[in-house]
């Protein structure tokens, strides 16, 4: 049972947007914590996706954006691509456990 | 550009202790925070804790789940981190991951090492 939950799948046609969702609660997003997004390909590490709620990295796609509301954020993907099929997880910090606490993740899939 | 790099035995007997190193290259481990996080199949990611030399003090804060049997230390001459996980059981086998953070406070997580599986078996 992950702090953060996350709808466990998504899908979409090539060239649609998708978003994905991420909820946690007063101790954490809530509280007004960053939110960050990781992008992870099978066998691989994690990759830093979205940082402080809508901030890309260098190098990470315009397509790629990241909002935030009360106890909840969003990770939205436009332009969908075949190679954006991955696993992605919604991070944050929680002053109840005094730590970083992780979403269950995503599975996006593009049909 | 920074690299991480985990390594340690791929293998753990049930009440051993877990050891893993990690190598930082491309950059001081001074005033980063180096936190150790892993994944298993059935709980996905999960932050362990993170230690850092901030302004030449070591500091860490481990997962209030895992605190009791988590320590880990830095040594700065070698750019390397470790951590060890006392008294295993099937439920920490996982792929190992140590990643960079700037920050202790909401941190992100902008370096990460490629993993290293343990599997917790006798």
């Amino acid at each position: 049972q992950s702090v953060l939950t996350q709808p466990p799948s998504v899908s979409g046609a090539p060239g649609q947007r998708v978003t994905i969702s991420c909820t946690g609660s007063s101790s954490n997003i809530g509280a007004g914590y960053d939110v960050h997004w990781y992008q992870q390909f099978p066998g691989t590490a994690p990759k830093l996706l979205i940082s402080g709620d809508s901030n890309r990295p260098s190098g990470v796609p315009d397509r790629f954006s990241g909002s935030k509301s009360g106890i909840s954020a969003s990770l939205a993907i436009s332009g969908l691509q075949a190679d954006d099929e991955a696993h992605y997880y919604c991070q944050s910090y929680d002053s109840s456990l005094s730590g970083s606490v992780f979403g269950g993740g995503t599975m996006l899939t593009v049909l | 550009q920074v690299q991480l790099q985990e390594s340690g035995p791929g293998l753990v007997k049930p009440s051993e202790t877990l050891s893993l190193t990690c190598t930082v290259s491309g950059d001081s481990i001074d005033n980063y925070y180096w936190n150790w996080i892993r994944q298993s199949a059935g709980k996905g990611l999960e932050w362990i804790g993170w230690i850092g030399r901030i302004y030449s003090r070591e500091i860490s804060t481990y997962s209030p789940s895992l605190k009791s049997r988590v320590t880990m230390s830095i040594d700065t001459s070698k750019n390397q981190l470790s951590l060890n996980l006392f008294s295993v059981t099937a439920a920490d086998t996982a792929v190992y991951y140590c990643a960079r953070s700037t920050s202790w406070s909401s941190p992100d997580f902008d370096y990460w090492g490629q993993g290293t599986l343990v599997t917790v078996s006798s």
